[in-house]
């Protein structure tokens, strides 16, 4: 079962523009959802995270919306540049479960020059 | 180290041949993860050590694969009589515990069975 759905598989972004790539979730006892980003031939590195207490969460030109409602999270990255060409997970998982985490599908976004 | 190192980074095996892959956490990191990834897809949780409880090895797919760590140091999967759908990157995680700390990956032990 997969339990964090993510979309879109691919996505190609001009620079400058805004990437948006969307997670959803199916166990609510999930209390933790970073976005993991994986370079080709590299292992992935956190780029920010979030709690469900808060809705949103900005880093840079880096944001993370929340609806908990929904069961859904977003990245949204503005001003894509060449440089964020890379594969993006997001991620979750719950308190007490020393941090294991249930990985989306990844997206695979590229911005052209 | 200063991050998870991971040898090999990369591995071509013939099939039914037995693979072991290293990993060395990041000093002083009391947990250790063991993930899978297939070419174009996500990370699947295969094994989970913290300090000296018995690990989690709810995600380890047959009784083909199998890892150990001593104490809270280098860890080592083993898969035995290889096949080639375990073609993939295995990648190791470290993470200190506490809130809001971050799980650190190794670069992966790219597989290939052949």
């Amino acid at each position: 079962q997969q339990q964090v759905k993510q979309s879109p598989q691919s996505l190609i972004v001009q620079k400058g523009g805004i990437s948006i790539i969307n997670c959803a979730y199916e166990n609510t006892a999930f209390d933790y959802f970073p976005w993991y980003q994986q370079f080709p031939g590299k292992g992935p590195a956190l780029l920010i995270a979030i709690r469900p207490d808060v809705s949103e969460k900005k880093e840079g030109r880096f944001t993370i919306s929340f609806n908990k409602s929904a069961k859904q999270f977003s990245l949204h990255i503005m001003d894509s540049q060449p440089g964020d060409s890379a594969t993006y997970f997001c991620a979750a998982s719950r308190a007490g479960s020393a941090r294991q985490l249930t990985f989306g599908s990844g997206t695979q976004l590229t911005v052209l020059p | 180290g200063a991050g998870v190192s991971q040898s090999p980074s990369n591995k071509v095996t013939e099939k039914g041949k037995d693979v072991e892959l290293r990993c060395d956490p990041i000093s002083g990191h009391t947990a250790l993860y063991w993930y899978r990834q297939r070419l174009g897809q996500g990370l699947e949780f295969l094994i989970y050590f913290q300090g000296n409880s018995a690990p989690d090895k709810s995600g380890l797919p047959s009784d083909r694969f199998s890892a150990e760590r001593t104490g809270e140091s280098v860890s080592t999967l083993t898969i035995q009589r290889t096949q080639q759908e375990d073609s993939a990157v295995y990648l190791c995680a470290s993470y200190r515990g506490g809130s809001g700390n971050t799980i650190y990956f190794g670069e992966g032990s790219w597989l290939t069975v052949v």
